[in-house]
C-alpha cells in the first residue's frame, strides 16, 4: 500500500497549543499541498511546496507553518496564532503537469 | 483570478434518478477541469477529468464535457445508486494549484 498518508486521523488540543500534522508520500510527487476544509466553504489552500526546501503561502497561510526537508514529507504546524483551528485538514500530492492531485484521508483537528 | 462556481446543495435524489450537478468556471488560458468525490470521513478522490475543450471525461457511469463556449463542466449520471452519496467538487487547473468549488453534497435514497 502507499500513497499519501496523513496522521493522526483525529486530534484534540487545548487552545494555545501548537499542533503538527504529518503528511508522508511514496508516490514520488514533486509538489505537495495542504488544504483546510470547513463546512460549506470547500477547500482552501494553506501552503504548497513544489521542491524540497521551498514552499509558498496559499490563500489562508496565517497561523500555519510548514517545512519540506525531504521530498516524502510535508508536515503542517497549526500554531497558537491561528484563530480558529478546528477543521478538517487535507494533504495532497501532485502528479505531473496536468495538475491532478492525490489526497490523503485527512486529519480532523478539534481545539477545545 | 480563476474561480469555480458549483450548484449549491444539498441534492437529494431517489435511486435510479438522473443526476446533474452544475459547474461553471472563470479562467484565463486553457485550464484542465476535474471532478473530485469525497465519501464521508475520507479525503478526495479524482472522479474524472478533461484537459481540453470538447473533451468528455467519464468514470463509474459519471460523465462531464468540457464546454468552452459556456465555460461549463457539468457532472451527469444516468442512474444514481445509494453508494453515490458523497460530496462532489469541481476544480480547475493546472497552474501551480487547483482551484476548487465549494462542493455539492449528494444524498441518494433507496
Amino acid at each position: 500500500d502507499g500513497g499519501i498518508t496523513q496522521s493522526p486521523k483525529y486530534l484534540f488540543r487545548k487552545e494555545g497549543q501548537n499542533v503538527t500534522l504529518s503528511c508522508e508520500q511514496n508516490l514520488n510527487h514533486d509538489a505537495m499541498y495542504w488544504y483546510r476544509q470547513d463546512p460549506g466553504q470547500g477547500l482552501r489552500l494553506i501552503y504548497y511546496s513544489q521542491i524540497v526546501n521551498d514552499f509558498q503561502k496559499g490563500d489562508i497561510a496565517e497561523g500555519y507553518s510548514v517545512s519540506r526537508e525531504k521530498k516524502e514529507s510535508f508536515p503542517l504546524t497549526v500554531t497558537s496564532a491561528q484563530k480558529n483551528p478546528t477543521a478538517f485538514y487535507l494533504c495532497a500530492g501532485r502528479r505531473g503537469a496536468t495538475g491532478e492531485l492525490f489526497f490523503g484521508e485527512g486529519s480532523r483537528l478539534t481545539v477545545l | 483570478g480563476d474561480s469555480v462556481t458549483q450548484m449549491e446543495g444539498p441534492v437529494t435524489l431517489s435511486e435510479e434518478a438522473f443526476l446533474t450537478i452544475n459547474c461553471t468556471y472563470t479562467a484565463t488560458g486553457y485550464p484542465s477541469l476535474f471532478w473530485y468525490v469525497q465519501y464521508p470521513g475520507e479525503g478526495l478522490q479524482l472522479l474524472l477529468k478533461a484537459t481540453k475543450a470538447d473533451d468528455k471525461g467519464s468514470n463509474k457511469g459519471f460523465e462531464a464535457t468540457y464546454r468552452k463556449e459556456t465555460t461549463s463542466f457539468h457532472l451527469e449520471k444516468g442512474s444514481v445508486q445509494v453508494s453515490d452519496s458523497a460530496v462532489y467538487f469541481c476544480a480547475l487547473g493546472p497552474n501551480e494549484k487547483l482551484t476548487f468549488g465549494t462542493g455539492t453534497r449528494l444524498t441518494i435514497i433507496p
